[in-house]
């Protein structure tokens, strides 16, 4: 079945440097990512996403990258910033699916940046 | 029209009581989806409306659970007999979707529900 995983649970950086956030999945078929950032109380906020046909996505101060072959996502925050704080989830589509934008969610990375 | 709303965005009730949450999507947008979150964990997928048409529920949403959307805008998720384990975030999202594409998928800040 399809499942999403992180490597880390959570993260700590210093303000400026730069973050990178990973994610493994297992469904081969998926064939949209996309990474969220929520904040306490509020619902996830779309960041970037990318689709499997690419294997790097560019947005601002973020960049994602895919893997497929190892079935591998990440995201890169460039000069993070103590507003970057927060829970980051990657989620996915499967393709074959008939229910369109049915994601299935990460368990998330804990996102602290230190002034 | 500044997103999807979501109301009430929290609700505390007793055991054994129903309970009922709103969406109100962005107003063009004709897909609806239901969330749960769970501390710590992340949303996990409950039910799919296109317009007023619920195409898919997760085997998450038990008999007590009911979805609906009868004019294809606003939504409502109840809850009946209410237990412990259904304490989480109901977390709803919207999109303007054609075929396989969505546009604009969009969530809401959720109904943060607590069962005593």
């Amino acid at each position: 079945g399809e499942s999403v995983g992180l490597h880390l649970p959570t993260l700590s950086v210093q303000e400026g440097d730069n973050s990178i956030i990973n994610c493994a999945y297992s469904n081969s078929a998926s064939d949209y990512f996309i990474w969220y950032k929520q904040e306490s109380g509020k619902g996830p906020q779309f960041i970037i996403d990318i689709r499997s046909n690419m294997d790097k996505r560019q947005g601002q101060r973020v960049t994602v990258l895919l893997n497929k072959t190892v079935k591998h996502l990440s995201l890169q925050i460039a000069a993070t910033q103590p507003g970057d704080s927060a829970v980051y989830f990657c989620a996915l589509e499967y393709a074959g699916g008939t229910s369109y934008g049915k994601l299935t969610f990460g368990q998330g990375t804990i996102l602290t940046v230190h002034p | 029209d500044t997103g999807v709303s979501q109301n009430p965005r929290h609700k505390i009730t007793k055991r054994g009581q129903n309970v009922t949450f709103r969406c109100d999507p962005i107003s063009e947008h004709n897909r609806l989806y239901w969330y749960r979150q769970t501390l710590g964990q992340g949303p996990e997928f409950l039910t799919y409306f296109q317009n007023e048409a619920q195409l898919e529920k997760s085997r998450l949403l038990s008999d007590r659970f009911s979805a609906e959307r009868p004019k294809g805008s606003f939504s409502t998720l109840e809850i009946q007999r209410t237990e412990q384990g259904d304490s989480a975030m109901y977390l709803c999202a919207s999109a303007r979707g054609t075929g396989n594409q969505n546009y604009g998928y969009t969530f809401g800040s959720g109904t943060r529900l607590t069962v005593v």
